[in-house]
């Protein structure tokens, strides 16, 4: 089936540490994003890769970092500079182009 | 940036009742996307409408692209309708997504 694949379902993090969240999409899109959604609140955007090898900030990047070396793959590492990490975070792709995105089934990330 | 507000932020309604969802956008867009935020967390695609009306069984959507604002229609619900809607228009630039806050539904059986 194709889809967006994130990893794992929750994750617990201690105070100081990087963890890292899995994103893997087989949809053969080229653009993918992450997203930071806080409860009770709506999606905020923290990173955006339209093409492997190169990404950007979104309007929450500090504390997060991303690698883009595959298409199919765009890793979320929430770093210990992150001192309110505890969300749910969400994978998106989309065709190049297009503003239409389709979300994996997200992230409970909770701090320790 | 484009600023994207929802209404009303929290509805309850009896299994069976219609209802009707608000997104006002500040700026002119070129694309308008619904989705649907069900219990466990996963964002499912409604309606892709940058303009006119578009239906999907008991859903239908209405996007008025001159005067900023688009509703969501959801008739005869159903407790499975539960969740929170999300509208989202495109960022500034790119194909980044501006989200509203969202609508809370919970429908009674």
């Amino acid at each position: 089936d194709g889809g967006i694949t994130q990893s794992p379902k929750y994750l617990f993090r201690k105070e100081g540490q990087n963890v890292t969240l899995s994103c893997e999409q087989n949809l053969n899109h080229d653009a993918m994003y992450w997203y930071r959604q806080d409860p009770g609140q709506g999606l905020r955007l923290i990173y955006y890769s339209q093409i492997v090898n190169d990404f950007q900030k979104g309007d929450i990047a500090e504390g997060y970092s991303v690698s883009r070396e595959k298409k199919e793959s765009f890793p979320l590492t929430v770093t210990s500079a992150q001192k309110n990490p505890t969300a749910f975070y969400l994978c998106a792709s989309s065709t190049t182009g297009s503003n239409i995105q389709y979300f994996g089934a997200g992230t409970r990330l909770s701090v320790l | 940036g484009i600023q994207v507000e929802q209404s009303p932020p929290d509805l309850i309604l009896q299994e069976g009742a219609n209802s009707t969802l608000r997104c006002n956008f500040s700026d002119s867009v070129n694309n308008l996307q619904w989705f649907h935020q069900n219990p466990w967390g996963q964002l499912i695609n409604l309606f892709y409408i940058p303009s006119g009306t578009k239906q999907n069984g008991r859903l239908s959507a209405t996007t008025v692209a001159t005067e900023r604002y688009s509703l969501l229609y959801i008739s005869s619900s159903q407790t499975t309708d539960s969740g929170v809607y999300f509208c989202a228009v495109p960022h500034n630039a790119g194909n980044m997504l501006t989200f509203g806050g969202g609508t809370r539904l919970m429908v009674k059986p």
